[in-house]
């Protein structure tokens, strides 16, 4: 079946750089997507989301870039901190053939150094 | 704010016993998904259910079943329990009339077999 999949397993970054990570989808029919931070025994936790219709979006110190062209979705944590070392997920829904759930893909592991 | 209440938090079981995970969605929430998310693997959806009925199916091995009560509280069983079913198994909800709304996960039951 489709997936959404992670270019890099891994990315340790210096406290105060930006962070980018990235995923691949393959659902053309996909039009929600949301990154999810998950932090080691705990159930994972909504950062930010993005409809298909927009390809960009802003929270507070992060955003997520949607582009469609290539089916890629990125996340940009500005200003890193210790406190944002995770596993990131993305996850997509579409009107395909599910009744909503999510299907994620291969987390990428944050870690920060102080 | 009430969030997804999941228990037990932890469950060890031996091998071919039963084991029940019980969900408990946000208030108003009327769709309830199951996930099992193995070590360093991303979360699998296993089933969802709107309306006490379910609504979509995923990898649940046919060992496994599910069901929603009339409070919307959902329940899994899994029987004949193998090694590798050890696992963290998530719930998560969300109202069905919101599409572009996150799931809200629990924190989990880890089970381990042995």
């Amino acid at each position: 079946g489709e997936s959404v999949g992670l270019h890099l397993p891994t990315l340790s970054v210096q406290e105060g750089d930006n962070s980018i990570i990235n995923c691949a989808y393959s659902n053309s029919a996909s039009d929600y997507f949301i990154w999810y931070k998950q932090e080691s025994g705990k159930g994972p936790q909504f950062i930010i989301d993005i409809r298909s219709n927009m390809d960009k979006r802003q929270g507070q110190r992060v955003t997520v870039l949607l582009n469609k062209t290539v089916k890629h979705l990125s996340l940009q944590i500005a200003a890193t901190q210790p406190g944002d070392s995770a596993v990131y997920f993305c996850a997509e829904r579409n009107y395909g053939g599910s009744q909503g759930n999510l299907i994620f893909g291969k987390g990428t592991k944050l870690s920060v150094k102080p | 704010a009430a969030g997804v209440i999941q228990s037990p938090r932890h469950l060890i079981k031996e091998k071919r016993e039963t084991a029940t995970l019980k969900c408990y969605p946000i208030p108003r929430h009327d769709t309830v998904y199951w996930y099992q998310q193995g070590p360093g693997q991303d979360p699998q959806f296993l089933i969802s259910f709107y309306e006490k009925m379910q609504s979509d199916k995923g990898s649940i091995p046919d060992r496994f079943s599910a069901q929603q009560f009339s409070d919307y509280h959902s329940e899994l069983n899994m029987s004949s329990l193998e090694l590798g079913d050890s696992a963290l198994y998530f719930c998560a909800s969300r109202p069905w009339t919101s599409w572009y709304t996150e799931a809200f996960f629990g924190q989990g039951t880890r089970l381990t077999v042995v």
